[in-house]
């Protein structure tokens, strides 16, 4: 069983602070990495996905890709409170889609 | 317009009655999913159709039946229910490419929070 690991948090940021959030993966063969965000009570939705080493950034969101050391990271800077909720890594496993999510890990902004 | 729809949204049952829950997309994609939502978050596929074919059968009593009768629905059949099914349930849809490669994220439904008394 491949794994995918988070810290579950909660990680409580000030706002507009940065949240840095973590995941590592054992699959050293994994090619793709997502993160989702979900709110309470609301289902997964997409925020980043990663591929190549390096950095990926879409607004406020920075995705980092260390294939060497299997770990990828979020960055959200200026944090706000619309931003608590859980964040959700996710690497493919095998064919068809298949993803293995971490636990999560709850990031709080706090006023 | 509702890329992923479930229903119900909620399903309150007895222990031992059978229920169904009912899933479609209508984004166009070939192949769907059942997640499963314990209480502590975390998020583990059940089963995936692509084209109407089961493709992932991950460990799961048997008392889950999914079934799709066409790729634009995806329905999940539970049969004796039990205190530990209480869960959300997510139905999902993606695009899968040749090979069976992820092409595109994958569409969440908005979730079906059984709980089973």
């Amino acid at each position: 069983q491949k794994e995918v690991e988070q810290n579950s948090g909660p990680l409580s940021v000030p706002e507009g602070a940065i949240a840095s959030l973590n995941c590592t993966y054992s699959d050293r063969g994994s090619q793709s990495f997502f993160w989702y965000r979900q709110y309470s009570g609301k289902s997964p939705e997409l925020i980043m996905f990663i591929y190549s080493n390096g950095d990926k950034e879409d607004g406020r969101f920075t995705a980092q890709l260390n294939k060497a050391s299997q770990y990828v990271s979020l960055l959200i800077r200026d944090s706000q409170p619309s931003d608590s909720a859980t964040y959700l890594c996710a690497v493919p496993e095998g064919s068809w889609g298949k993803l293995q999510f971490g636990a999560g890990t709850q990031v709080v902004v706090t006023p | 317009d509702t890329a992923v729809s479930q229903t119900p949204k909620y399903l309150v049952t007895q222990m031992g009655n059978d229920k169904s829950i009912k899933c479609e997309q209508n984004l166009g994609h070939d192949t769907m999913y059942w997640y499963k939502q314990d209480s502590k978050k975390f998020l583990k596929i059940m089963f995936s159709y692509n084209n109407k074919e089961l493709i992932i059968n991950e460990t799961v009593p048997n008392r889950f039946s999914p079934k799709s009768p066409d790729k634009a629905h995806l329905n999940l059949h539970i049969n004796s229910l039990e205190l530990g099914d209480s869960a959300v349930y997510f139905c999902a849809s993606s695009q899968v490419g040749l090979a069976g490669v992820l092409t595109d994220t994958q569409y969440f439904g908005p979730g079906t929070r059984l709980t089973v008394l």
